[in-house]
């Protein structure tokens, strides 16, 4: 069992310029959501998808847009980087009804936009 | 909607001394409460968790919280730090009966242990 991994683990981009992040996960979970982590504002919700096919803005969702591909990869395409979108982004998966529904986290991605 | 406040963002400590991480939240429905562990460089970790039953969990590496529902408040706690404890903590809460099961996260106590 993998769990949930990103890719890449790093990235640093030019402002305007476009990526995808990568996330997968091997655990049959329901639910996917993409986070990002800044120092002194803990985790914000950018989206969230509750299952395939299906994807909802979180607290911070603008710059942003996902796919959820199939059950097990859900991704975070930066249309045209910003510098505010200098951050840690996280991927993470669960269960969302039952008491299993626990988060699962992937390693992150570092991303820097000059 | 329910928030969480996690009043300290920073907590230093000696080598085994004991410690306490504050978490507070409000919700006005029955809760799930969490807390998780981010080692430097890596993604969140779950350390324990509170459903139902014993207000008192535990997690296999020393660490207990204890549910008040009256304080509203799941402050974690280890009787005996030690450096390879250095983390961030976070608590998180999400509703236990219908709504919304999107957690909400405090901002997170930065545990850091001196020798």
């Amino acid at each position: 069992n993998a769990g949930v991994t990103q890719t890449p683990k790093f990235q640093v981009l030019k402002t305007g310029q476009s990526m995808t992040l990568q996330c997968a996960q091997d655990m049959n979970h329901n639910s996917m959501y993409w986070y990002r982590q800044d120092p002194g504002m803990g985790l914000r919700l950018i989206y969230y998808s509750a299952s395939e096919g299906t994807t909802d803005k979180g607290e911070v969702p603008n710059g942003y847009n996902v796919s959820r591909l199939n059950k097990r990869e859900f991704s975070l395409r930066l249309e045209s980087a910003a510098p505010s979108q200098t951050s840690v982004y996280f991927c993470a998966s669960s269960y969302n009804r039952g008491r299993h529904n626990e988060q699962f986290f992937g390693p992150g991605t570092r991303l820097t936009v000059l | 909607a329910q928030s969480v406040t996690q009043l300290d963002s920073q907590v230093p400590v000696f080598e085994e001394a004991p410690v306490e991480l504050r978490c507070n939240y409000s919700s006005s429905v029955s809760v799930y409460l969490f807390w998780y562990v981010q080692y430097p460089n890596q993604g969140l970790q779950l350390l324990l968790k509170y459903l139902s039953g014993s207000t008192l969990v535990e997690s296999i590496n020393g660490f207990e919280a204890e549910f008040n529902k009256s304080q509203t408040s799941f402050h974690l706690r280890k009787p005996s730090v030690h450096i390879s404890d250095t983390a961030e903590y976070f608590c998180a809460v999400r509703t236990s009966s219908g709504g919304s099961y999107i957690p909400t996260f405090g901002r997170g106590t930065s545990l850091i242990v001196h020798p």
